[in-house]
């Protein structure tokens, strides 16, 4: 069974990039007909879609977060991953990466707390 | 954009009461709408895709409706285990606000 797994620094500066990766395992992210997303919750608040990518490269993000995102994949090592620059404590939560399809999302890592702080 | 609006925000109720949510999208969406179900501290878990459609493993209580711009989760009869908060998605999109389902 296919299962994610974020990574990546839960601490970040004012003002970097916030860099976050998701390794898929039990089945290839090169499967047809899925899409790979990312997805933060703000502490105490509700859901915000970020983006997602296929397996071929072709990506789609929130406009409200567009001119800061970016979502690659990297079908060798089966992991996408998130870069989100000039971040503020207002990018302070948690992270969760997810496969898409037409059955909805599921399944979901079990999400990355990241900390915008000096 | 498409914006996804969920009422109620909270929804008191007790073990055993009908419990019905609803999603409107801010344009067509035809069917293309999941519900999830989250848990403090937990990833959300998917219960319903395709508006209407049981993801397999989800107690037959849970139920979706809806197309185009007007959809509902509801659950024939609250379990304790039910207690959570619900969030609406178009598929590829945004997220409804969520639902909190509280103890009556």
């Amino acid at each position: 069974q296919v299962q994610l797994q974020e990574s990546g620094p839960g601490l970040v500066k004012p003002s970097q990039t916030l860099s976050l990766t998701c390794t898929v395992s039990g089945g290839s992210i090169s499967s047809g007909g899925y899409y790979w997303s990312w997805i933060r919750q703000h502490p105490g608040k509700g859901l915000e879609w970020i983006g997602y990518i296929y397996y071929s490269g072709s990506t789609y993000y929130n406009p409200s977060l567009k001119s800061r995102v970016t979502i690659s994949v990297d079908t060798s090592k089966n992991q996408f991953s998130l870069k989100l620059s000039s971040v503020t404590a207002a990018d302070t939560a948690v992270y969760y990466c997810a496969r898409g399809g037409y059955s909805g999302q599921d399944p979901w890592g079990q999400g990355t707390l990241v900390t915008v702080s000096s | 954009d498409i914006q996804m609006t969920q009422s109620p925000s909270t929804l008191s109720a007790s073990v055993g009461d009908r419990v019905t949510i609803t999603c409107r999208a801010s344009q067509s969406i035809s069917s293309w709408l999941a519900w999830y179900q989250q848990k403090p501290g937990k990833a959300p878990k998917l219960l319903i895709y395709k508006a209407s459609s049981l993801e397999s493993g989800v107690p037959s209580r849970f139920s979706g409706s809806g197309s185009g711009t007007e959809f509902t989760l509801t659950i024939s009869s609250l379990q304790p285990d039910d207690f959570a908060t619900y969030y609406c998605q178009q598929y590829r999109g945004a997220f409804g606000q969520g639902t909190k389902v509280e103890i009556k």
